[in-house]
């Protein structure tokens, strides 16, 4: 079975400085793995994905992510963050095969301060 | 174009109570997934359906959950004699067939009283 863990529940971070949200995962077998973000009220929005290829992943919004097999690890970064990145920060794994059911952590939440 | 849609938005009902939550995924899209979000946790998985069948339903939590795809195309997740530890947001997400990304509606949060 599959698992992925956030261990931050909450990080506060001010204006423009970097932020990193830690995400790590457990499986037996190869996963896709994926950062999407949730603004209040709101659905969920991918980030970014790794299928395959390069380990450095860059998305949207300026966020890019590095899978580390070794690790088993999936980080989140941002150089600088704007007060608009306030939102909730989840990581999700999926198999490469089957149902490609996604397995979530239970989320960051990540308050940019002013 | 055209997103997820989730109606309604919000549902407040009372305990014991039948539900149905609809979902309309995006144009073209096979695969459909329904999850659950309680407060403060991350989406959990419930169903999976490929066309119109259930291919995976093996996140339902007990016998009073079930969901149909009739024509392969809109869901609708139906809960029954619903309880108060039904209450959450319900989150239908949809994609082509072979993994990769999946769309996620706004949700409907769904409050049990």
């Amino acid at each position: 079975a599959q698992s992925v863990t956030q261990l931050d529940s909450q990080v506060p971070v001010f204006e423009e400085a970097p932020v990193e949200l830690r995400c790590n995962y457990s499986s037996s077998v190869s996963v896709y793995l994926f950062w999407y973000v949730q603004y209040p009220n709101q659905g969920l929005q991918l980030l970014l994905k790794y299928l395959s290829g390069s380990t450095l992943v860059k998305g949207i919004n300026g966020f890019e992510a590095e899978f580390n097999k070794s690790q088993t690890s999936f980080h989140l970064r941002k150089p600088s963050v704007h007060i608009s990145d306030t939102a909730e920060y989840f990581c999700a794994v999926s198999l490469k095969s089957g149902t490609y059911k996604y397995i979530f952590g239970t989320g960051t939440r990540l308050k940019v301060l002013a | 174009g055209a997103g997820v849609s989730q109606t309604p938005s919000n549902k407040v009902t009372e305990k014991g109570k039948y539900v149905e939550l609809r979902c309309d995924p995006i144009s073209g899209h096979t695969a459909l997934y329904w999850y659950r979000q309680s407060l403060g946790q991350g989406p959990e998985f419930l169903i999976y359906f490929q066309g119109t069948g259930a291919a995976d339903d093996s996140g339902l939590p007990n016998d009073r959950f079930f969901a149909v795809r009739p024509e392969g195309s809109v869901s609708t997740l139906k809960i029954q004699r619903t309880e108060r530890g039904d209450s959450a947001v319900y989150l239908c997400a949809s994609t082509w067939t072979g993994g990769g990304e999946q769309y996620f509606g706004p949700g409907t949060r769904l409050t049990v009283t």
